[in-house]
Formats: structure tokens, C-alpha cells, sequence
């Protein structure tokens, strides 16, 4: 069964710091995983998918998320970490069958100090 | 770009009433899901509608229906509401050629409280 865990509910940084949201994955057949960000009574907006193109993926904001199948990890990073990016951050899979739902880790709210 | 579009945006209702909610998808998407996500928590899938036919049942209460309609919006049904279903309610729609690397959209979803 597809599942995803997102180690650490609460991550602070400083302004201009590394950001590193984890996001390990479990998963039966190749993942399809995407990272998506919740801002406060907002929908979801996805910042980056993995779909076996590429291991290295880009996204929007300055994010970006390695695909390691040897660690089954999705990490989320980002260089310098800005006031805009404190939000919510959701890491998902795709059951393999049907519509394809998703699959959500329990997310990471990101809090960036000034 | 058009967006997917959820109505109303928020809802207050009393124990034991019921509540329709309304999605209405992005123009030639044939995908429609609904999450719930409770307060502090993840979205859970509920259910999900192809080419509106149902597709896919997640953790939907019995007290929950869901159609989707020839115009491709969807509404979802919720009955004898209790407490805990007060929630943010997404839907979110996908393209066709449905396949495990496309993206869904959200909505913003509808604010349910029950009272």
C-alpha cells in the first residue's frame, strides 16, 4: 500500500537559511510523489512533482525535491528560506489504480523567523 | 486560467441538518475528487468521480453522497451532520488521460461548521 511520512510537524528557519522538509515514501510500485503548499485558509498549490523523468525535480518559489529510491525519500529544499514561504507543506503519493487519488503525509508547517 | 470553483465558501449548519456542497471543475477536466481535511490534520480522500461515473470510495460516511453531472460540476451531499464533520472540504480536478503523474487542482475549498 502507498503511503508517505512526513518527519517533523514543525520546522523553523531563519530568513535567507537552508529549508529541508523530509518526506519518506512507501510505495509498491514506482511512486509518482508531489509536494504541494497549504498558505492559511487556502487551497493546495503543488510545487513540484516526481514522475520518473527525472530524479532532480524543479519547481515554483525556489523549490526543489531530490527523488532517492535507495533511501525511498522525497525531500524538499529550498536555498534561502523567504518570509513568504512559512506555510503549510504536504508531501503525496498516487494510489496506482482508479482516479489515482492521493495520498497525503500528515505536513510540515514551516515557520521562518526574522 | 480558470480555477476550480467551490461554493459556498464557508457554511455553518446545526447538528443534524444537512449540507450540499458544489464543485465545479476546471473546463475540460475530467476528474473530479473531494478531501476532507479536518482541523490540524491532512486531507483524506473521500471520493472520487470519472467521466461522472463514481470511481474511486475513500473514508466517505454513509450520511455522505456525492454525484457528479452532465456539466461535469460535482456536489457533495452530507446528512445528519455531527460535530465532527465540521472541516475544510476540497475538491480538485485532473485532466484527461488520467494517469498517476497528473496533477490534481484544487479548489479552496468550503468551510463546514457544525453547530
Amino acid at each position: 500500500a502507498q503511503s508517505v511520512t512526513q518527519l517533523g510537524s514543525h520546522v523553523s528557519v531563519s530568513e535567507g537559511a537552508l529549508v529541508l522538509l523530509r518526506c519518506n515514501y512507501s510505495s509498491s510500485v514506482p511512486p509518482y510523489l508531489f509536494w504541494y503548499v497549504q498558505y492559511p485558509n487556502q487551497g493546495l498549490q503543488l510545487l513540484l512533482k516526481y514522475t520518473s523523468a527525472a530524479t532532480l525535480v524543479k519547481g515554483i518559489n525556489g523549490f526543489e525535491a531530490e527523488f532517492k529510491k535507495s533511501e525511498t525519500s522525497f525531500h524538499l529544499t529550498k536555498p534561502s528560506a523567504h518570509m513568504s514561504d512559512a506555510a503549510e507543506y504536504f508531501c503525496a503519493v498516487t494510489v496506482p489504480s482508479g482516479t489515482y487519488k492521493y495520498i497525503f503525509g500528515t505536513g510540515t508547517r514551516l515557520k521562518v523567523l526574522a | 486560467a480558470a480555477g476550480v470553483i467551490q461554493s459556498p465558501r464557508h457554511l455553518i449548519k446545526e447538528k443534524r441538518e444537512t449540507a450540499t456542497l458544489k464543485c465545479y471543475p476546471i473546463p475540460r477536466h475530467d476528474t473530479v475528487y473531494w478531501y476532507q481535511q479536518g482541523p490540524g490534520q491532512d486531507p483524506q480522500f473521500l471520493i472520487s468521480f470519472y467521466e461522472k461515473m463514481q470511481s474511486d470510495k475513500g473514508s466517505i460516511p454513509d450520511r455522505f453522497s456525492a454525484q457528479q453531472f452532465s456539466d461535469y460540476h460535482s456536489e457533495l451531499n452530507m446528512s445528519s451532520l455531527e460535530l465532527g464533520d465540521s472541516a475544510l472540504y476540497f475538491c480538485a480536478s485532473s485532466p484527461p488521460g488520467t494517469s498517476g503523474h497528473n496533477e490534481q487542482f484544487f479548489g479552496p475549498g468550503t468551510r463546514l461548521t457544525v453547530l
